[in-house]
């Protein structure tokens, strides 16, 4: 058990729809990254918080948002859901925001859409 | 762009035997280079790294060296167990701190 928790574990839903996915992270860690994980791309950096605010983008889709909370846990906002969205939904945790910070990652949330 | 690039699976394997998972990397700096390991219906976990060139990472009986020279980090054990059937990742350190992810090496190790 990593401590970084994930809700819901899984998500179905149609197209054109919109899904809120959540993420605590392990005690006393500051920054949350979400990524995706599909067959097509594997596993890609969607988005990086630190302490609240946004840190790093990297692939996310403008229809994609996210925040994080003044208690740090974060939700990742997707909106006009596709069939291409469907995947896995990391989030991960960590003290810091240096590259040598270890991320440890939630159990992840499968989403399907049909 | 940095990338990584490793072999691909899926790998199958007896107990007992020495397994070799290839890594190489392409990146503008000197990033840390990771290893993480996924079982299924579970999320990623690291399973070693290194952060600057020769540094070997080691655990569980896992290996990888940091090659600067050849841009690898490729996982080695002597001597793998039905319980290392895994998707194995490697990874570099991106220039904002995020993890770049090779595709994953689908691990099985038959009895």
């Amino acid at each position: 058990d990593s401590g970084v928790t994930q809700t819901p574990k899984h998500l179905i839903t149609a197209t054109g729809q919109r899904v809120t996915l959540r993420c605590s992270p392990r005690s006393g860690d500051l920054s949350v990254y979400w990524y995706q994980q599909s067959l097509d791309q594997g596993l890609q950096f969607l988005i990086q918080y630190y302490n609240g605010e946004e840190r790093a983008k990297g692939n996310i889709l403008e229809r994609f948002s996210a925040q994080q909370f003044p208690d740090l846990h974060s939700e990742l906002n997707l909106s006009s859901l596709e069939l291409g969205d469907s995947a896995l939904y990391f989030c991960a945790s960590s003290v810091g925001a240096s590259e040598y910070n270890e991320q440890f990652f939630g159990p992840g949330t499968r989403l399907t859409v049909l | 762009g940095d990338s990584v690039t490793q072999m691909e699976g899926p790998v199958t394997l007896s107990e007992e035997a020495f397994l070799t998972i290839n890594c190489t990397y392409t990146a503008t700096g000197y990033p840390s280079l990771f290893w993480y390991v996924q079982y299924p219906g579970e999320g990623l976990q690291l399973l070693l790294k290194a952060t600057k060139a020769d540094d070997k990472g080691s655990n569980k009986g896992f290996e990888a060296t940091y090659r600067k020279e050849t841009t690898s980090f490729h996982l080695e054990k002597g001597s793998v167990q039905v319980s290392d059937s895994a998707v194995y990742f490697c990874a570099l350190s991106g220039s904002q701190g995020n993890l770049i992810f090779g595709k994953g090496t689908k691990l099985s190790v038959k009895p």
